[in-house]
């Protein structure tokens, strides 16, 4: 079955740097990647989802790249700020049907400091 | 004007008991889920139904059952609660898989559960 890391459990950065956060996968190569922000005691909250065959994906100052032959997707945010200290979960987006199955990562959570 | 809405938000019973938990989106979408995220995190998807069909149906144990009235609700009722049923339960909905931002999840608050 799939299997998916993001790195560590915990990333600290200072503010105005550019966090980076990692998802590897195993297996198969999704259609689609999603990453979702999860703050304490909510659901998580969409962000950017990139396709298989794209290699680069910007919102703001998120981006987002996906390599499948290395089984990786990169997420990084430039210029942190302490809002955007957050648990960040990436998940891998297969069609099942009508429904678009998601399989999640463990989570890096973000703490930016000033 | 809430778009996925989950009540109640905290659940606390015994062991043995039977509970539900309810979801409705405001969405206008055809597919809705619910998933689980355990005491590490670390979240799973359980259900997925479509226009009141099972469309996803994970290795959950047969005490939990989905039920879909309509496309824009989707309960779960769990029976005979054990201890490791304890986490927190989201629903989320989507449009139907489409591709592209299409596929993006709307989730709910979550129902804290929380089997004594």
């Amino acid at each position: 079955s799939q299997k998916i890391e993001q790195n560590s459990e915990a990333l600290n950065i200072q503010e105005g740097k550019t966090a980076t956060l990692t998802c590897n996968y195993t297996n198969y190569s999704p259609a689609y990647l999603q990453w979702y922000r999860q703050d304490p005691g909510r659901g998580p909250v969409f962000l950017l989802l990139i396709r298989e065959n794209e290699k680069e994906k910007r919102k703001e100052r998120l981006k987002v790249t996906f390599d499948t032959t290395l089984k990786q997707s990169l997420f990084h945010i430039t210029a942190s700020q302490p809002a955007d200290s957050a648990t960040y979960l990436c998940a891998l987006d297969m069609r099942a049907g009508t429904a678009s199955k998601l399989t999640f990562g463990t989570g890096t959570r973000l703490q930016v400091t000033l | 004007d809430t778009a996925v809405s989950q009540t109640p938000k905290y659940l606390v019973t015994q062991m043995g008991n039977d509970k539900s938990i309810k979801c409705e989106q405001n969405l206008g979408h055809d597919t809705m889920y619910w998933y689980k995220q355990d005491s590490k995190k670390f979240l799973k998807i359980m259900f997925s139904y479509n226009n009141k069909e099972l469309i996803i149906n994970e290795t959950v144990p047969n005490r939990f059952s989905p039920k879909s009235p309509d496309k824009a609700h989707l309960n779960l009722h769990i029976n005979s609660l054990e201890l490791g049923d304890s986490a927190v339960y989201f629903c989320a909905s989507s449009n139907n898989w489409g591709g592209g931002s299409l596929n993006e999840q709307f989730f709910g608050p979550g129902t804290r559960l929380t089997v004594l």
